[in-house]
């Protein structure tokens, strides 16, 4: 089945740092990528998503890329803030003609940047 | 605020017990997802609704149910709880079913400790 894996965290970075969380995915046919974001005490929130091959999302100065051919969704941002620091969730869904939208997610990786 | 509401906030109860979960999706959503978070699950898609019907259905134990009611708000009962059932429950909602990078908006989430 579908699957994303995320590398381990916690990721700790000094502020304006550059930044790198990989991701990677397991899936048939071309799903559609996010990145979401989750600050202390809140829900889930959509950084960036591409959906095709070799589109690039970008907001609030993160990019990832789509790549089809390395099946990777790396998030990067050159300058981290301390304002940056939450946990980061890379997240498909499938491309399947019966694709209901569900989200499945990568396990998660905690960003702390210090001042 | 993502405009997804979810009551209440905290629930603390004993094993055995039997719990409701309320969701209120944006206005105007129709698709209603649960997902779970646990430490050693990470998050998992449970179950979604579409309209009042169910659309698909995750890794949800037969202890839970769900429905989703005209007014489109959606509960997720728990029963026979286990502390391993401990998590942070999560609504969100969309306004269709599925489609190519189909955004979800995320409530703030339940937290369920089972003491």
């Amino acid at each position: 089945g579908d699957s994303v894996t995320q590398m381990e965290g916690p990721v700790t970075l000094s502020e304006e740092a550059c930044l790198t969380i990989n991701c990677t995915y397991t899936a048939t046919g071309y799903p559609s990528l996010f990145w979401y974001v989750q600050y202390p005490g809140e829900g889930l929130q959509l950084l960036l998503k591409a959906t095709k091959a070799d589109d690039k999302g970008s907001n609030k100065g993160f990019e990832a890329t789509y790549r089809k051919e390395t099946t990777s969704f790396h998030l990067e941002k050159g300058s981290v803030q301390v304002s940056d620091s939450a946990v980061y969730f890379c997240a498909l869904s499938g491309q399947a003609s019966s694709n209901t939208g569900k989200l499945i997610f990568g396990q998660g990786t905690t960003l702390q940047v210090k001042p | 605020d993502s405009g997804v509401t979810q009551t209440p906030k905290h629930l603390i109860t004993a094993t055995g017990q039997r719990v409701t979960l309320r969701c209120s999706p944006r206005s105007g959503d129709l698709s209603v997802y649960w997902y779970q978070q646990s430490l050693d699950q990470g998050l998992q898609f449970l179950i979604q609704y579409y309209n009042g019907e169910e659309r698909a259905k995750g890794n949800i134990l037969e202890r839970f149910s769900a429905q989703q009611f005209p007014d489109l708000h959606s509960e997720l009962n728990l029963s026979s709880l286990e502390l391993g059932d401990s998590a942070l429950y999560f609504c969100a909602s969309s306004v269709v079913v599925g489609g190519r990078g189909n955004e979800q908006f995320f409530g703030p989430g339940t937290r369920l400790t089972v003491l």
